[in-house]
């Protein structure tokens, strides 16, 4: 298993430019994550979601936007993209806990890297 | 606001020292807390993790200490060793209907010199 995995690693933006990240998990698990992650701020939670077809707001979820069409995948997208915008995205996933998932884990990709000009 | 505060923010230890860092919450909603540990270009893994109703919880070198009334944790590194150097974040989560979701601690970077 690859477990979660983000695309692209690493970009660079102008201000305005919109951009899409993507977030890839094969854990068939039911809730994903997007974070972003800022030196002495420890991670904040974007948006998440709970199931294909169902997203909600976290902590700093202005000038983002996300759509989970497939229960694998999950996009962060940035419209227009603000210099405020540049930082490290993680995305994570965990499992419902049910009779067959007793793991409360969430499992982190590795990052991408965002700067914004 | 930050639901979750950790201390310290930086920390030097030598090889076979102990390792403190020490979190505190706010909403007594919170249901299970656990630590992450992240090196350098990578993504935050799970240490150990504890819930509210036990008191300490040991795995290995690594032990968490709950006090559920102070709403204070700490995480423990016994006989520190120089791959232990990595940021370390403290969590609360809150669960339920909704979804599962973490507040972290603004993080602990540790390093331990040989």
């Amino acid at each position: 298993n690859a477990g979660v995995t983000q695309t692209p690693k690493f970009r660079v933006l102008k201000t305005g430019q919109s951009m899409t990240l993507l977030c890839a998990q094969d854990m068939n698990h039911e809730y994903m994550y997007w974070y972003r992650q800022d030196p002495g701020m420890g991670l904040r939670l974007i948006h998440y979601s709970v199931g294909e077809g169902t997203t909600a707001k976290g902590e700093v979820p202005d000038g983002y936007n996300v759509s989970r069409l497939k229960k694998q995948n999950f996009l962060l997208g940035l419209e227009s993209a603000a210099p405020s915008q540049t930082s490290v995205y993680f995305c994570a996933s965990s499992c419902r806990r049910t009779s067959r998932c007793q793991e409360e884990t969430q499992y982190f990709g590795p990052g991408t890297r965002l700067l914004v000009l | 606001q930050q639901q979750v505060k950790q201390s310290p923010q930086s920390l030097i230890v030598q090889k076979g020292g102990i390792s403190i860092i020490n979190c505190a919450y706010e909403n007594t909603a919170f249901d299970y807390f656990p630590w992450y540990q992240q090196f350098p270009g990578k993504g935050p893994a799970l240490l150990i993790a504890i819930r509210p109703d036990v008191s300490e919880k040991k795995e290995g070198r690594f032990t968490i200490s709950f006090n559920k009334s102070a709403k204070q944790f700490s995480l423990h590194i016994m006989d520190s060793q120089p791959g232990d150097s990595a940021t370390y974040f403290c969590a609360a989560r809150i669960g339920g209907t909704s979804g599962s979701r973490l507040t972290f601690g603004e993080g602990t970077q540790l390093t331990v010199n040989p």
